[in-house]
C-alpha cells in the first residue's frame, strides 16, 4: 500500500528553468512533510520541510507548496543548477511513522 | 562533528551467509531506522527502534534482525533467510520517535550477493 505517491520519476530541466516535482499522502493523520536530496552513493539529507498550518515554505531556491484539502505537496527548484542533478524523494509522517515516495532523478542539463 | 557511521562502505555476501551491518551515531537520538532501497521503490523500512533494548518490526523485516544494546548502536544482521538481499541498505536516526523531525542518514552499506 503507497501512501506517498510521487511524480514524476524522472524529469530534466534545462540550467536556470523550475523543477516541479509533485506528491500527494492519502492518510490525513501526516503532519510533517519533508522532502529528501540523494545524490549517487550518498544517504538522502534533508532539504526543506513544511507542516500543514501553513501553504507555503521557501528556503533559497527551494520552495514547498502545500495543499491540505487537496493532500498534495510539490517542491519547487527555481534556476535550477546542474548541481541541483540528484534524487529527491518526499515524504509524509505522523507520530512513530514516516512513509517516502518512491523518488524523483533530476537532471539539470548545462 | 556528529553525525551517523554506517560501516562497510561496500559487502559482499556469500550464499548462505548471514552478514551484519553496522550503524553508530553520535547525535544523542533516541529513535534509529534501517531502511532498504531498491532502484525504484523508494525506502522501504525493515525495523526500528525508539529506545534502548526495544525495536519494531517495519514493512519488510522477513529475513533482517536488529539488536539496540546501546543508545549510540544499531546493527543489522542479514540473515540467509532473506533471499533477495542485494540492496543499498540505510541507516537513520532521529531525536525522540523521529515522526515530527527530520532524520539524519548515514551513506549507506551496498550489499550485493556473490
Amino acid at each position: 500500500q503507497q501512501q506517498v505517491k510521487q511524480s514524476p520519476q524522472s524529469l530534466i530541466v534545462q540550467k536556470g528553468g523550475i523543477s516541479i516535482i509533485n506528491c500527494a499522502y492519502e492518510n490525513t493523520a501526516f503532519d510533517y512533510f519533508p522532502w529528501y536530496q540523494q545524490f549517487p552513493g550518498k544517504g538522502p539529507a534533508l532539504l526543506i520541510a513544511i507542516r500543514p498550518d501553513v501553504s507555503e515554505k521557501k528556503e533559497g531556491r527551494f520552495t514547498i507548496s502545500f495543499n491540505k484539502s487537496a493532500k498534495q505537496f510539490s517542491l519547487h527548484i527555481m534556476d535550477s543548477q546542474p548541481g541541483d542533478s540528484a534524487t529527491y524523494f518526499c515524504a509524509a509522517s505522523r507520530v512513530g511513522d514516516m512513509r517516502f515516495g518512491a523518488g524523483t532523478r533530476l537532471t539539470v542539463k548545462p | 562533528d556528529g553525525g551517523i557511521t554506517q560501516s562497510p562502505k561496500y559487502l559482499f555476501r556469500k550464499e548462505g551467509q548471514n552478514v551484519t551491518l553496522s550503524c553508530e551515531q553520535n547525535l544523542n537520538h533516541d529513535a534509529m531506522y534501517w531502511y532498504r532501497q531498491d532502484p525504484g521503490q523508494g525506502l522501504r523500512l525493515i525495523y526500528y527502534s525508539q529506545i534502548v533494548n526495544d525495536f519494531q518490526k517495519g514493512d519488510i523485516a522477513e529475513g533482517y534482525s536488529v539488536s539496540r544494546e546501546k543508545k549510540e548502536s544499531f546493527p543489522l544482521t542479514v540473515t540467509s533467510a532473506q533471499k533477495n538481499p542485494t540492496a543499498f541498505y540505510l541507516c537513520a536516526s532521529s531525536p525522540h520517535d523521529g515522526a515530527n523531525y527530520g532524520y539524519t542518514f548515514g551513506s549507506g552499506t551496498r550489499l550485493t550477493v556473490v
